[in-house]
């Protein structure tokens, strides 16, 4: 059963950069798709990216000039960045397995951008 | 704005069936498979439909979807009290090479 669980720190000030790290366990992170998909307080789900095992990405356009998605195999992990975050960033960020997210999503970790 | 409609909110007593729509255009729900998530009160979203009509293991009959041009649809029948959440819809939208999803619907159980 494939486990994953975001970490990170859960206040960021504005205009840094909030960054994120799913960890991947009870399977290998190699052959899949990973995404990170947020959903700010009381509102929905807004995808934000996926990258795939070998390293390549796709990102929301919306976003594409702030994030940055990664994967590390080696420590069975994959990354989120996004910079000049503002308090509009303040949400739930999930990862999940898969392009739009499967099965398998994370537990969620609450971010708030606030100085 | 999503790029997929969906009901703010439906409703329904315990037992009967619900329904809730997903619209969407070419570029997306016609071209490409959907998938449906429940959402349960400050929980992860939960995969319930794949590949417009397809259950992931432990998911119940209870739940189908469809797909039709450029629409797809949840069904939920036997509702229960623990059905109520918010449901999403979610696909690839080749356009704009992206996913997007609807934004939500939420379920009340009468």
């Amino acid at each position: 059963q494939v486990q994953l669980q975001e970490s990170g720190p859960g206040l960021v000030k504005p205009s840094e950069t909030l960054s994120l790290t799913c960890t991947v366990s009870g399977g290998s992170i190699s052959g899949y798709y990973w995404s990170w998909t947020r959903q700010p307080p009381g509102e929905g789900l807004e995808w934000m990216g996926y990258v795939y095992y070998s390293g390549s990405t796709n990102y929301n356009p919306s976003l594409k000039s702030r994030v940055t998605i990664s994967v590390d195999t080696s420590k069975n992990q994959f990354s989120l960045k996004l910079s000049s975050v503002t308090a509009a960033d303040t949400a739930v960020y999930y990862c999940a397995r898969g392009r739009l997210g499967g099965a398998n999503w994370g537990q969620g970790t609450l971010v708030t951008v606030s100085s | 704005q999503s790029v997929l409609t969906q009901p703010p909110s439906v409703s329904a007593a315990p037992g009967q069936k619900v329904t809730i729509s997903c619209s969407g255009s070419s570029s997306n729900i016609g071209t490409n498979s959907v998938s449906w998530y429940q959402q349960l009160p400050g929980t992860a979203p939960k995969l319930l439909i794949y590949e417009n009509d397809k259950r992931p293991s432990g998911i119940p009959d209870q739940f189908s979807g469809s797909k039709s041009g450029t629409s797809a649809t949840l069904g939920i029948t036997g509702l229960q009290t623990g059905d109520e959440a918010d449901y999403y819809c979610g696909t690839w939208d080749s356009s704009l090479s992206a996913g997007v999803f609807g934004g939500g619907t939420k379920l009340t159980v009468l």
